[in-house]
C-alpha cells in the first residue's frame, strides 16, 4: 500500500517552454502533498506544501509565479515549471500524506533537464 | 524553523561491520524523526522512524535511538551487507500543528560498504 505515481520520470525540454509533473497517490487519500527539489549529491528541499482544494504554501526564496502547484483532488497534484531556464535543471520529487505525523511516501522523482 | 544536521557526510566500512550516522536538530518541539534510503537517481525510501515518547527501535539490523534532551538521534546499521550502500537521509518535523508533517531533511550521508 501507499504508492505514489509520478510522471513523467524524465523530460528534456528546450529554455522557456513550461513543463508539468503529476504526482498521484494510488491507494489512498493524500490531505497533503509535498514538492521537493535536489540537486545533484544534495538533500531534498522543501518547495512547497500543497493541500487539497486550498493554495499551495511556498518556502522561502521560491518563486510561486515560476512554479506552479495545483492540488484539485485528494489524489493528485501537479507541478508546472514555467519559463524553464536551464538552471531549473534538477531532480524534482512529490510525497504525499495524510494528516498527523503519517509517513511520507515519495514519488520517482522527475529528471528535468533544460536545453 | 527546524535545523538538522547530519554527520558524516560519507562512511566507508566493510562488510559485516557496523555503521553509525548522527543527526541533531534545533526544534525542541520536533517529535516524529525518520529516515530515509535513497539510491542513486531513485526515490527516498523510509527504513524506519521513531516518535519522541520512545528512545529506541530496532528493525533486524537497522536500530535508531533519540536523545530528546540533547537533541539528536542516530540511525545504526550492523552487519552491514554491500546492498547497504546508499545515500541516507535523517530528517525532523518542525512540530506536530495538527496539520501534516512537513519534514526538515538533513544532508545526507552516502555510505559504501566495500568487501
Amino acid at each position: 500500500g501507499a504508492v505514489v505515481s509520478q510522471h513523467p520520470s524524465r523530460v528534456i525540454c528546450k529554455s522557456g517552454t513550461s513543463v508539468k509533473i503529476e504526482c498521484r497517490s494510488l491507494d489512498f487519500q493524500a490531505t497533503t502533498m509535498f514538492w521537493y527539489r535536489q540537486f545533484p549529491k544534495q538533500s531534498l528541499m522543501l518547495m512547497a506544501t500543497s493541500n487539497e482544494g486550498s493554495k499551495a504554501t511556498y518556502e522561502q526564496g521560491v518563486e510561486k509565479d515560476k512554479f506552479l502547484i495545483n492540488h484539485a483532488s485528494l489524489t493528485l497534484s501537479t507541478l508546472t515549471v514555467t519559463s524553464a531556464h536551464p538552471e531549473d535543471s534538477s531532480f524534482y520529487i512529490c510525497s504525499a500524506t495524510t494528516l498527523g505525523n503519517s509517513p511520507l511516501h515519495f514519488g520517482n522523482g522527475t529528471r528535468l533537464t533544460v536545453t | 524553523g527546524e535545523n538538522v544536521e547530519q554527520h558524516p557526510s560519507t562512511l566507508s566500512v566493510q562488510e559485516g561491520d557496523s555503521a553509525v550516522i548522527k543527526c541533531t536538530y534545533s526544534d525542541s518541539a520536533s517529535n516524529y524523526f525518520p529516515w530515509y534510503k535513497q539510491e542513486l537517481g531513485k526515490r527516498p525510501q523510509l527504513i524506519i522512524d521513531i516518535r519522541s515518547n520512545v528512545g529506541e527501535k530496532k528493525d533486524q539490523r537497522i536500530a535508531v535511538t533519540l536523545n530528546k534532551t540533547a537533541k539528536h538521534f542516530s540511525l545504526h546499521i550492523t552487519e552491514t551487507q554491500p546492498e547497504d550502500s546508499a545515500v541516507y537521509f535523517c530528517a525532523a518535523t518542525p512540530g506536530n500543528t495538527g496539520t501534516a508533517s512537513k519534514l526538515t531533511f538533513g544532508t545526507g550521508t552516502r555510505l559504501q560498504v566495500t568487501l
